[in-house]
Formats: C-alpha cells, sequence, structure tokens
C-alpha cells in the first residue's frame, strides 16, 4: 500500500495561519486530497488538486503541490476555533478505487 | 436533503455475534466504499462496489462482508471472525470514482 505521511499535532494561536503538511509517495497520484474531521464525525472534504496543478485556492483555503518532492499542503488563513479538528491528507494513484490516507494532523486553534 | 447516511451511530456487539452497519445514499453515485479507522491511524479499505451486484475485497477485508443490492444501499456485516472489530467505520460514494464523500460513521464497540 501507499504510505502518506503528516506530523501528528499543530497548535496555532487564533487569528493565525496555520500549514498542515504531507509527503506522499506515488508521483503518478492523479489527485491528492485533504478531509477534515471533527471529534465522532465523519470526513468532510475540504478541497481536492488535480496533479498537473501547483496551487489551489478557495476562500482561507491554500493548497500547495510540489510533485517534484511529493509534498502537499494546506494553508488555513485567520484560523478560527471551529477549524480545530483532524486533516487527512490523501491520495489517489491512478488505476487505484480506493484513496490512501495519512493518519491525520490534530490542529488545535489557541483562543 | 442529499447526502449519505450510516446508522447506528453507535452499536455494541458481543464476542460471536454478527452485527451489520447500514450505508445508504440519494445521491446517485455509482461507486461506494467501506473504510475502517483506528485511533491515531488513517483510514483502510475493506470493501468497495463500483456498480449494483458487484463489489471488491479492500486491504483489510477478512472477517467482513458486504451486499449491493440496491444501488443507493451498501451494508457491511461484521462477522465473528473479525478478530478485532473494535474501530469507527465509515461508509463513502463517489460518482467518478475521484472524489469520495462520506457518511457520519458508526462506531462499533465488542463487549
Amino acid at each position: 500500500g501507499e504510505d502518506v505521511e503528516q506530523s501528528l499535532f499543530l497548535s496555532v494561536r487564533e487569528g493565525d495561519s496555520s500549514v498542515i503538511n504531507c509527503t506522499y509517495t506515488d508521483s503518478s497520484s492523479t489527485y491528492l486530497y485533504w478531509y477534515k474531521q471533527e471529534p465522532g464525525a465523519g470526513l468532510q472534504l475540504l478541497t481536492y488538486i488535480f496533479s498537473n496543478m501547483d496551487m489551489k485556492q478557495d476562500q482561507r483555503l491554500t493548497v500547495l503541490l510540489n510533485k517534484k518532492d511529493k509534498h502537499l499542503s494546506l494553508r488555513i488563513a485567520d484560523t478560527q476555533t471551529g477549524d480545530s479538528a483532524i486533516y487527512f491528507c490523501a491520495e489517489k494513484p491512478p488505476g487505484a478505487n480506493n484513496l490512501f490516507f495519512g493518519t491525520g494532523t490534530r490542529l488545535t486553534v489557541i483562543p | 436533503d442529499g447526502g449519505i447516511t450510516q446508522s447506528p451511530k453507535y452499536l455494541f456487539r458481543k464476542e460471536g455475534q454478527n452485527v451489520t452497519l447500514s450505508c445508504e445514499q440519494n445521491l446517485n453515485h455509482d461507486a461506494m466504499y467501506w473504510y475502517r479507522q483506528d485511533p491515531g491511524q488513517g483510514l483502510r479499505l475493506i470493501y468497495y462496489s463500483q456498480i449494483v451486484n458487484d463489489f471488491q475485497k479492500g486491504d483489510i477485508a477478512e472477517g467482513y462482508s458486504v451486499s449491493r443490492e440496491k444501488k443507493e444501499s451498501f451494508p457491511l456485516t461484521v462477522t465473528s471472525a473479525q478478530k478485532n472489530p473494535t474501530a469507527f467505520y465509515l461508509c463513502a460514494s463517489s460518482l467518478t470514482r475521484d472524489v469520495q464523500f462520506f457518511g457520519p460513521g458508526t462506531r462499533l464497540t465488542v463487549l
């Protein structure tokens, strides 16, 4: 299987920017994803990026993709307490039917 | 109100029992998936189905069974053969197989 890596914890102060990083293994992955999971809930799709893009911005969220280094990041601008959650990075290699997930990064926003 | 529903939210099982987790979607998605989530880990694929009356094993199918008799329904049975079934189970569906949307999850606990 694939081995998607993320750091386990991140703490930021309310109003600061958060940057969550991820490294993935398959350089031919066609799509890369960010999901958010609040306590006891399912996964909410935040955004995804196609592999021929370097950047995607959606309101407070900015995704950066470095294919050479197989590195994906999610930047959350003006982080709010409601952003506290676990964030999962996932990749979909070509021909695969499922997504391969990282272990998740727990973001804690300090008021 | 479109979406993916899972029931029950919490389920308790005695050793040796089979239990069935429900997953229903009204998004008209062809593909459906079952994932298992353990604490501090990413999601692992149990089974997936691309069309009605067809399904395939994922990475950790042992001790589980599924059926896909209707497009909108993909129930998962956790059998007594599954040695460590306590986990959070997530169902997902997708239209294009590139973007998956998740239900709210079922937490299964073995007593």
